[in-house]
């Protein structure tokens, strides 16, 4: 149990053009998920808590307007990248925490190799 | 703020030998510290987590980490290291208000045949 996939897992897009990546929790609901970045050879940065129903909210330094995030159910959270450059060329990880049972564990996807060229 | 560090880089290890990765945290509270495993283009495996209870947490494939609570350490262990062992490992401890993860900066295993 608790598998959380991301789709698609690898994308090339072109400089300016929108990418949308899709976490799901396939066998439980999240109210919470979470979208991470990982630049090579580095560790994991929190980019956003996602809220089922509800904005997400961004660290510091995240630019809300360029990465779009919508939590529209239960099983679903979105992640778009809008007007990508090569710079958010990255490793995307989404993670999702449990609606019942234990508070504390996330369980995280496989992650999106995004290239931006 | 709560924050864990990882201290090393690289560890190189011979297969057969036991390893130690190693990571210490600080929390304000009780720690809610978790191992993760990495492999190349890959999301993060769990390998183990500490809570509360025993010290010494067991773990899937064969890895153990022991809290350490005066040392403010959650090293991991494997007492006969493989090959395939070899993997990029994370620390991280859970903010106690908001359910966020914060990850050490990650050691790189080396199991050398």
């Amino acid at each position: 149990g608790a598998v959380v996939s991301q789709h698609p897992s690898w994308v090339i897009c072109k400089s300016g053009t929108s990418v949308k990546i899709e976490c799901r929790s396939l066998d439980f609901q999240a109210t919470t998920m979470f979208w991470y970045r990982q630049f090579p050879k580095q560790s994991l940065m929190l980019m956003a808590t996602s809220n089922e129903g509800s904005k997400a909210t961004y660290e510091q330094g995240v630019e809300k307007d360029k990465f779009l995030i919508n939590h529209a159910s239960l099983t679903l959270s979105t992640l778009t990248v809008t007007s990508a450059h090569p710079e958010d060329s990255s490793f995307y990880i989404c993670s999702a925490r449990q609606t019942s049972g234990s508070s504390y564990e996330q369980y995280f996807g496989p992650g999106t190799r995004l290239t931006v060229t | 703020a709560q924050s864990v560090a990882q201290p090393e880089d690289q560890v190189n290890v011979a297969e057969g030998n036991p390893l130690t990765v190693k990571c210490t945290y600080s929390v304000s509270g009780n720690p809610y510290l978790f191992w993760y495993v990495q492999y190349p283009n890959r999301g993060l495996q769990f390998l183990l987590k500490y809570i509360t209870g025993d010290n010494l947490v067991k773990g899937s494939y064969g890895f153990e980490a022991e809290f350490n609570k005066s040392q403010t350490s959650f090293h991991l262990k494997k007492p006969s290291a493989l090959v395939s062992d070899s993997a990029l490992y994370f620390c991280a401890v859970r903010d106690t208000g908001t359910y966020k993860y914060i990850f050490g900066t990650g050691t790189r295993l080396k199991v050398l045949a």
